[in-house]
């Protein structure tokens, strides 16, 4: 079975600063899809960005990266120019692409964690 | 992208009722999902809501506790049955667009 592993529970970064969030993940699967989730105090949760784990290139949105690491099966969060409405919990997230394993879209989350932004 | 509202956004019951929450997409999503969220914790699947047909329920979670129904491409409701202050949680609606998953904003329920 698939697990997603965050190890931080809490972070905090300065503002203007850059953090970075772990991810780690395990799976036997070759094909698969990564995501990062931001939910803030509204309890929405915002997809920030996605990776296909047969693309080598790193996903990029905005401020947010991702540092993806097949063969280490880690997939990083950064986050540049830190402001105070990144402050939420993020998740990390992991979705199979055999339809076997995902039911068309399961998700399996991490524990998430708390980013802090300090003025 | 996808728009998923929820209602109700919040509720108090008491225990030993039902409430239904519904879910209402924008756009025809392949799959519908309602996952729970206890406090402080991470999310949980409950079941995938199958269009016409019975929902798939993840191991822990049953059809009399949890009933779903999806009668269209772009509604949902999920009831949570003869509550108990363990059923204090937020649930949320999602829904599966190309190769993204979209959220709804939650339904936060309280049982005293």
């Amino acid at each position: 079975a698939q697990t997603v592993t965050q190890s931080q529970p809490e972070m905090s970064v300065q503002e203007a600063e850059t953090v970075t969030l772990s991810c780690t993940y395990d799976t036997s699967e070759s094909d698969y899809y990564l995501f990062w989730y931001k939910q803030p105090p509204s309890r929405q949760m915002i997809l920030v960005i996605r990776q296909e784990a047969y693309k080598q290139q790193n996903a990029t949105e905005n401020r947010f990266s991702v540092n993806f690491q097949k063969a280490a099966k880690s997939f990083s969060l950064k986050i540049s120019d830190s402001q105070l409405g990144d402050a939420a919990m993020y998740f990390c997230a992991y979705r199979s692409s055999t339809p076997i394993y995902n039911q068309g879209g399961k998700l399996i989350f991490g524990q998430g964690t708390e980013l802090s932004v300090k003025p | 992208s996808a728009v998923i509202s929820q209602k109700p956004s919040r509720d108090i019951c008491q225990r030993g009722t039902s409430l239904t929450i519904q879910c209402q997409v924008d756009s025809q999503v392949t799959m519908m999902f309602w996952y729970r969220q206890q406090p402080g914790q991470s999310l949980t699947l409950i079941a995938t809501a199958n269009q016409g047909s019975e929902a798939t329920y993840e191991s822990g979670f049953v059809i009399d506790k949890f009933p779903i129904s999806r009668p269209n491409l772009t509604f949902s409701t999920l009831t949570v049955s003869n509550m108990s202050p363990e059923d204090s949680s937020i649930y949320l609606c999602s829904g599966r667009l190309g190769n993204t998953i979209y959220f709804g904003e939650g339904s936060w329920l309280t049982v005293v």
